[in-house]
């Protein structure tokens, strides 16, 4: 139980171009959803909160205008990366909360964006 | 205050060690430690977590122990096995903030044959 995917897996893109990762939980529902963004050899730096419903929780520094967040449902959270370039290559990681659990945090597999 | 701080950023042991990574917090105010391992080009999966009323807890392989007075806990991997090998990241989130973790900085593991 408790699984979370991502789609897609990777993404290469041309720069000024927009990309969506969407982040589904499969078997549960989600509270609330959180996307990652892991440079090589790095920890994981927080982007955002999202709760069904409601506007999306930006972490200082990023630009809630460039990461676009959507919480649909209590089962879809989606990112669009808008207007990307080579900077914001990155592995992009979403995790959920279920619902009657919210402590503890379940990972999608991660999407590899590339910009060119 | 809100970090968490792991070490050895990186560690090397042999097939059947015992590999120890730290972590250490200041805000007293977490109430939930978990440690995740993450493989190259994966998202990362939970491995064990704890809280502060428990000092140690294991499942398996792995054994959590935690200091609170200290302020720090600990991840041991009995008889490690190459399969073993990848980064692991502690953790540290409160409860009433929406399960919000912080992340310690990882320690990639190698296990050799």
């Amino acid at each position: 139980g408790a699984v979370v995917s991502q789609h897609p897996s990777w993404v290469i893109c041309k720069s000024g171009t927009s990309v969506k990762i969407e982040c589904r939980s499969l078997d549960f529902q989600a509270t609330t959803m959180f996307w990652y963004r892991q440079f090589p050899k790095q920890s994981l730096m927080l982007m955002a909160t999202s709760n069904e419903g409601s506007k999306a929780t930006y972490e200082q520094g990023v630009e809630k205008d460039k990461f676009l967040i959507n919480h649909a449902s209590l089962t879809l959270s989606t990112l669009t990366v808008t207007s990307a370039h080579p900077e914001d290559s990155s592995f992009y990681i979403c995790s959920a909360n279920w619902r009657l659990r919210t402590d503890t945090q379940y990972f999608g597999p991660g999407t590899r964006l590339t910009v060119l | 205050q809100q970090q968490v701080k792991q070490s050895p950023q990186s560690l090397i042991v042999q097939k059947g060690g015992i590999p120890i990574i730290n972590c250490a917090y200041e805000n007293t105010a977490f109430d939930y430690f978990p440690w995740y391992q993450q493989f190259p080009g994966k998202g990362p999966a939970l491995l064990i977590a704890i809280r502060p009323d428990v000092s140690e807890k294991k499942e398996g392989r792995f054994t959590i122990s935690f200091n609170k007075s200290a302020k720090q806990f600990s991840l041991h991997i009995m008889d490690s096995q190459p399969g073993d090998s990848a980064t692991y990241f502690c953790a540290a989130s409160i409860g009433n903030q929406g399960g919000k973790l912080i992340f310690g900085q990882g320690t990639e593991l190698s296990v050799k044959p």
